[in-house]
């Protein structure tokens, strides 16, 4: 199974910085028809998850440009431009190229 | 508009036996692979099972293995997740969720809420 590592667990971000979360995969998300099968999800205090990025850094209907995905093969990231107050919640990121998809640990992000 | 519903969640006790369903719209239901994902209280999304179209390839988290059972009915767009000797530790919200294919994003439900409790 394909193991996703997300750093750092936690962020404490001043309203208008940037912020940076990184994600591993334990194998390449490279799938043979050319596409990487990486997605960032937001989950708000009570809330399901929202997509946020999809194959790495295709952002998904009505999410802000300050939000960003990058990377390839096994090194992602994903940037928030500036930071503010409506996205506090857990950051996740996830492999779909296996049909057991697998989840980071989730990185906490809260405001200063 | 793609929707997954998820029904069948509810209270029950410790080694009993609950069926998770799922009712897709919106897409060619027989056609996707289709997940099930859950969520315990303040934890991480943990995987829990797949299946693929035609229902070819079945997988399982370790967790459930053996416990649970996922299952597909094309003619009436759903999917369903029979879950038996269920234990405290199976207490979560229960995601539905379309596979991910080229240029379209995984799709999920709202999610059932699994109370496994005495």
């Amino acid at each position: 199974d394909i193991v996703m590592t997300q750093t750092p667990l936690s962020l404490s971000v001043t309203p208008g910085q940037p912020a940076s979360i990184s994600c591993k995969s334990s194998q390449s998300l490279l799938h043979s028809d050319g596409k990487t099968y990486l997605y960032w999800y937001l989950q708000k205090p009570g809330q399901s998850p929202q997509l946020l990025i999809y194959e790495v850094s295709s952002r998904f209907s009505g999410v802000p440009d300050r939000f960003s995905g990058s990377g390839s093969g096994t090194d992602f990231t994903l940037k928030i431009s500036r930071v503010e107050a409506e996205d506090v919640g857990v950051y996740y990121c996830m492999q779909g190229i296996q049909l057991k998809w697998t989840f980071g640990q989730g990185t906490k992000v809260e405001i200063k | 508009e793609v929707q997954l519903v998820e029904s069948g969640g509810g209270l029950v006790k410790p080694g009993g036996s609950l069926r998770l369903s799922c009712a897709a719209s919106g897409f060619t239901f027989s056609i996707y692979s289709m997940n099930w994902v859950r969520q315990a209280p303040g934890k991480g999304l943990e995987w829990v099972s797949s299946i693929s179209s035609r229902s070819n390839y079945i997988y399982y988290a370790d967790s459930v293995k053996g416990r649970f059972t996922i299952s597909r009915d094309d003619a009436k767009n759903s999917l369903y997740l029979q879950m038996n000797s269920l234990r405290a530790e199976d207490t979560a919200v229960y995601y539905c969720a379309r596979e991910a294919i080229s240029g379209q994003p995984p799709q999920w439900g709202q999610g059932t809420l699994v109370t496994v409790s005495s």
